[in-house]
């Protein structure tokens, strides 16, 4: 059984570093192919996509974010972190973690966490 | 990055009846290795997104057949043959290759 739980801060102040962890089971990051995307959703706009962590730690950002990003693995726990720095206001959203996989195979995003509501407020 | 954008943003439907859900990008989402990759999500009030739909057309594990997908090039659509009760909630469409882009997602309501 695959699942994925995201974990971290509620509230951040701006300018400070948000880190997020995702911790799954079910599948590991050892295996080729294997990856863990990040997505955002701020309420009332599209998902917007942020960074993806492979299975042999190549990572790829969003564009407009990925000064601000940075995605790390340990796979002995089975566990991603992604921490932005510098957060704004703009950066309060729902976070999720998902697998990623083979995209011919219907295995990449097949399954996310619950997301966790993440609040930039001084 | 590719746009998507979803049409209609909110759909009202009825129990039984069909519904179809538009999907349009940008740009042309047939990829170096010939295959198209949109993607399909549902997502329940309170929920996480579910994996419905990959590659235009292909269902995602344990999904109902009542969900198909179709389209190529710029416009793809998702179709639910009968619409069941547990079907309202947002879908969203996405195109599957790197920067990977979402559309603005689709309300789906009971009349």
């Amino acid at each position: 059984q695959v699942t994925l739980r995201e974990s971290g801060p509620a509230l951040v102040k701006p300018t400070q570093t948000l880190r997020l962890t995702c911790t799954f089971s079910g599948f590991s990051l050892r295996t080729s192919g294997v990856c863990i995307h990040w997505i955002r959703h701020h309420p009332g706009k599209a998902l917007e996509w942020l960074a993806r962590i492979d299975w042999d730690d190549d990572k790829y950002y969003n564009r407009r974010q990925r000064t601000r990003l940075t995605a790390s693995k340990d796979t002995s726990k089975n566990q991603v972190v992604l921490t932005m720095t510098n957060v704004d206001t703009v950066d309060t959203a729902t976070y999720y973690c998902a697998r990623g996989g083979i995209p011919s195979e219907g295995t990449d995003f097949d399954y996310w966490g619950q997301g966790i509501l993440v609040t930039v407020s001084s | 990055d590719v746009l998507m954008t979803q049409s209609p943003l909110f759909l009202p439907v009825t129990l039984g009846q069909p519904a179809s859900l538009s999907c349009r990008s940008n740009e042309s989402l047939v990829y170096s290795d010939g295959d198209t990759y949109v993607t399909w999500f549902h997502q329940r009030p309170g929920q996480s997104p579910r994996h419905l739909i990959y590659k235009v057309s292909k269902r995602g594990s344990g999904v109902p057949d009542r969900f198909s997908g179709s389209g190529s090039g710029t416009s793809f659509t998702l179709r639910i043959s009968r619409v069941e009760a547990e079907d309202v909630g947002v879908y969203y469409c996405m195109q599957g290759t790197p920067p990977w882009t979402f559309g603005q997602g689709t309300k789906v309501d009971l009349k």
